[in-house]
This record gives structure tokens, C-alpha cells and sequence, in this order.
């Protein structure tokens, strides 16, 4: 079935270190691909999204790009704060299904 | 206000009490869901409205009764739950599920659930 599968975390960087989350997917349609953010206490977030091949998605010096030879959408920032820890999510939307597929979300701590 | 707002955000229930969770969208959406987030787990869907129609039920124990009334507000009905069920609770919304799939989701902050 369609999944998700990201990098087990927890990733703990130093302030303005480059950040990389990696996440792979299986489809058996054309998914949007999707960045979530979950800070503490608080529900998830949508960060970026990308609809088809090769769209790149960014918000907040967050990038991610749809590769479909790779089926990845891989998230990154070149220079991480203290303000961006919290669980970051990535899903998948496929047609026909009702719902998202999330995977299981990466813990990130930037220290100052 | 603005976005999806869910309330109580915290709630401390004994395993033989009556609660509900209420959500509520300003986005003009039509779809809603219901998610359980425990630790350590994937998030797992729940339910499904979409225009007010259930269209999901994730093999959810009976004593999770969900209801909406209409396209802007949700709610879930706990009863008899067990400590097991203790997690956050979030719930999201979507423009609509069409057979294109669901359009980006929009998430309220939570109700964490405590089962004594």
C-alpha cells in the first residue's frame, strides 16, 4: 500500500548547521508530497508541499524537491535555529484515498 | 478567529465518564478528520467527514462516536474509553476529498486525553 518512510531521529544539530531529513515514499498513483511541522505542544503544521515531479516546495528557508526517479522528497535548510526544534512529518496525498499517509516524524533539537 | 480550533485542549477522564471533543473550522472547508497521536506512533487517521457524510471509519473502537453536524464543526463522542486511549487527539480539514485525494489538511492544536 502507499506508505511513507523517514529518517528515525532523533537529529540534534548546532545553530546554523545544514539540515537534511530524509524521506522516501510508495504509491501506486501520482501522490502530492507534503512537509509537516509539530512543534511542542501544539498540532502539525503544514510547512511545504509539492504536487508533481520535480515541483520544489519552501517556506521558511525550508526546501524539499518531488523526485520521482528517487521517489523522495527529501527536506533540508541550510542554516538551522534554535527556533526551528520540533517533529517534522512527511505524508503523502494519493487520488481515490480519503486520507494522508504520515510517516512516523523525526525529532529535531537545534542547540544554540 | 481564524483556522481550526479544537477545545477542551486538555482533558483528564476516569475509564467510566461520558466527555466530548469539539472541533471547529473558519476556512470553508468541506472534508474533516480525526486523528490519535500516541507516543511513538505514526499518526493514525480516525474519521472522515466529507460534506458532512462519513466516508471512513479506520476500524475505530465503538466507544469513539464521532458526529458532524455540519461542514464547519466536529466532534467525537468518548465513552467507556481505557487508559490505552489516553494520546492528542488532533483534528484537521481539507477542501473536500475528491478522486484526485485529499487537498492539503489543516490541523487544530490538540486535545490531549488523559483515561485514568
Amino acid at each position: 500500500g502507499d506508505s511513507v518512510t523517514q529518517m528515525e531521529g532523533p537529529v540534534t544539530l548546532s545553530e546554523e548547521a545544514f539540515l537534511t531529513i530524509n524521506c522516501t515514499y510508495t504509491a501506486t498513483g501520482y501522490p502530492s508530497l507534503f512537509w509537516y511541522v509539530q512543534y511542542p505542544g501544539e498540532g502539525l503544521q503544514l510547512l511545504l508541499k509539492a504536487t508533481k515531479a520535480d515541483d520544489k516546495g519552501s517556506n521558511k528557508g525550508f526546501e524539499a524537491t518531488y523526485r520521482k526517479e528517487t521517489t523522495s522528497f527529501h527536506l533540508e535548510k541550510g542554516s538551522v535555529q534554535v527556533s526551528d526544534s520540533a517533529v517534522y512529518f512527511c505524508a503523502l496525498s494519493v487520488a481515490n484515498n480519503n486520507d494522508m499517509r504520515f510517516g512516523a516524524g523525526t525529532r529535531l533539537t537545534v542547540k544554540p | 478567529e481564524t483556522g481550526v480550533t479544537q477545545t477542551p485542549r486538555h482533558l483528564v477522564m476516569g475509564m467510566t465518564n461520558k466527555k466530548s471533543l469539539k472541533c471547529e473550522q473558519h476556512l470553508g472547508h468541506n472534508a474533516m478528520y480525526w486523528y490519535k497521536q500516541s507516543a511513538k506512533k505514526p499518526l493514525e487517521l480516525m474519521f472522515v467527514y466529507n460534506f458532512k457524510e462519513q466516508t471512513e471509519n479506520n476500524s475505530v473502537p465503538s466507544r469513539f462516536s464521532p458526529e458532524c453536524p455540519n461542514s464547519s464543526h466536529l466532534f467525537l463522542h468518548l465513552h467507556t474509553l481505557q487508559p490505552e486511549d489516553s494520546a492528542l487527539y488532533l483534528c484537521a480539514s481539507s477542501q473536500e476529498v475528491t478522486s484526485l485525494g485529499t487537498d492539503t489538511q489543516y490541523f487544530g492544536p490538540g486535545t490531549r486525553l488523559t483515561v485514568l
